[in-house]
C-alpha cells in the first residue's frame, strides 16, 4: 500500500530490553520524523532525518537511537527501554521545501512494564 | 513558556455551532501555519495549511493568522459529531527550519 507506514502497531516490553520501532514510507519523500505523543505534552521530536545516512537528533532524543540506510525506512531503537518511555510514537515525513506538510503513519503505542 | 501555546480543552458544543479553535505563539518568525486533525488512536492528519497572514477557507473550515497578535484560529461552520477530534496547530519556517513546532492539542467533542 501506498503512504507511511508503522510496525508493531502495539508493543509492550519489560524495562531493559532493546526494542525497535519500524517506519516506511512508499513516497520517496527526503524527510523523515520520529515523535512521541503524551498527554500532557504533546508531540515532542525525538530524531528527524534529511536524507539517507544523514540524522539529528530534536527536542527529547536520549534513549534513543536512529538510522536511516534508505530513504524509504526510518527505524527507532529503543536500547533499553525504560517506563519512562511508554508513549505513542508517530513516524512522519515530508518531501521538504516550502510546504512543509508532515504525512503521519498510524502509530505504534509502546509500553513498558 | 512553551513556543506554541493551546488550550487542552475539552471542548463541548452542539452539532451545529460554529468552533473557534486557537493558538498563540511567542516567536515571531514563523512564517508557515498548520492545522492537523487527529482523531482518537490514528495519526494527525493535515487539515488547513496557511503562510503568513491573512485567511484560507476551505469548506466549512476557515483558517486566520494574525502575525501581529502571535495568532492563529481555526474556525469550524456546522459542526459535525465527525467532527469529534483533537486539533493541533503547528508552524515553522522561523531561521529557514522546516520542522513544525506543534502545539499540545485541543479536544473537540462535538454532540448531536
Amino acid at each position: 500500500d501506498a503512504g507511511i507506514t508503522q510496525s508493531p502497531r502495539y508493543k509492550i516490553t519489560e524495562t531493559g530490553r532493546q526494542v525497535t520501532l519500524m517506519c516506511h514510507q512508499t513516497w520517496s519523500h527526503s524527510y523523515m520524523f520520529w515523535y512521541r505523543q503524551d498527554l500532557g505534552h504533546g508531540l515532542r521530536l525525538i530524531y528527524y532525518s534529511a536524507a539517507a545516512d544523514i540524522t539529528d537528533k530534536g527536542e527529547v532524543p536520549d534513549g534513543y537511537v536512529v538510522s536511516r540506510s534508505k530513504t524509504e525506512n526510518f527505524p527507532l531503537t529503543l536500547e533499553s527501554a525504560t517506563r519512562s518511555q511508554t508513549s505513542v510514537y508517530f513516524c512522519a515525513s515530508t518531501p521538504g521545501g516550502i510546504t512543509d506538510t508532515q504525512y503521519f503513519g498510524p502509530g505504534t503505542r509502546l509500553t513498558v512494564l | 513558556q512553551k513556543e506554541v501555546e493551546q488550550d487542552p480543552g475539552p471542548l463541548s458544543v452542539p452539532e451545529g455551532a460554529i468552533v473557534s479553535l486557537n493558538c498563540t505563539y511567542s516567536n515571531s518568525a514563523f512564517q508557515y501555519f498548520m492545522w492537523y486533525r487527529q482523531y482518537s488512536r490514528k495519526g494527525p492528519e493535515l487539515l488547513m495549511y496557511t503562510y503568513s497572514s491573512g485567511n484560507k477557507e476551505d469548506g466549512r473550515f476557515t483558517a486566520q493568522v494574525d502575525k501581529s497578535s502571535k495568532y492563529i484560529s481555526l474556525f469550524i461552520r456546522d459542526s459535525q459529531p465527525s467532527d469529534s477530534a483533537t486539533y493541533l496547530c503547528a508552524m515553522s519556517g522561523a531561521g529557514g527550519s522546516y520542522i513544525p513546532t506543534f502545539g499540545r492539542g485541543t479536544s473537540l467533542i462535538v454532540h448531536p
